[in-house]
């Protein structure tokens, strides 16, 4: 049992460049969700999904995109990448509202 | 606007100093708190959920505890191995958002 996989775990980007990042789970998790982790401000919730083709924004979701075909991938897509997407990124997911979250070990992305 | 305030930020305790950790919070209709744990480099591990006030539960050295403004993780004797960072998060209102706190790291010298 995986749990949930995140890929790459480290990334360097330059300004303007786009990328995914990978998340996918395989304990059949309804509910998904894109954390970042800064220094001093905790996770901040991206973007988050119910279910397969429903997703809604969360907190700091300008810049980001993403998109739930499947019930088991949740990619987030950086559109033009600046230097304040630099933090840890980290994809979590749960069986259904008010239980406890399975995060993935997370993707350290830097932007030159 | 949910917010969640944790304290202190930084603590350090000796082997099987017991002590506890705050969780504040301010949100319209709280429907969960939830409490994890995290170690340098990883991702946070889910170790308690907490649904109304006067709710307690236990793990191992760890019990946690709500009211209805804050939420305390009780460490009893802790180990070194207890040594991470404490995360507490909120759910609430009509939404299906998880408000986290910058949690408190906890440092338990031999």
């Amino acid at each position: 049992n995986a749990g949930v996989t995140q890929t790459p775990k480290f990334q360097v980007l330059k300004t303007g460049q786009s990328m995914t990042l990978q998340c996918a789970q395989d304990m059949n998790h309804e509910y998904m969700s894109w954390y970042r982790q800064d220094p001093g401000m905790g996770l901040r919730l991206i973007h988050y999904s119910v279910g397969a083709g429903i997703t809604d924004q969360g907190e700091v979701p300008n810049g980001y995109n993403v998109s739930r075909s499947t019930t088991e991938d949740f990619p987030l897509r950086l559109l033009s990448a600046a230097p304040s997407q630099t933090s840890v990124y980290f994809c979590a997911s749960s069986p259904s509202d008010l239980r406890g979250y399975t995060f993935g070990s997370g993707t350290r992305l830097t932007v030159v | 606007e949910d917010q969640v305030t944790q304290s202190p930020e930084a603590l350090r305790l000796q082997e099987g100093e017991s002590s506890s950790l705050n969780c504040s919070y301010t949100v319209s209709g709280l429907r969960g708190l939830f409490w994890y744990r995290q170690d340098p480099g990883k991702g946070p591990e889910f170790l308690f959920t907490l649904y109304s006030a006067g709710e307690e539960k236990e793990k191992e050295r760890l019990k946690a505890t709500l009211t209805k403004k804050e939420s305390f993780l009780h460490i009893t004797a802790p180990k070194p191995e207890d040594s991470a960072t404490y995360l507490c998060a909120v759910e609430g209102g009509a939404t299906n958002k998880l408000i986290f706190g910058t949690g408190t790291l906890l440092a338990v010298q031999p």
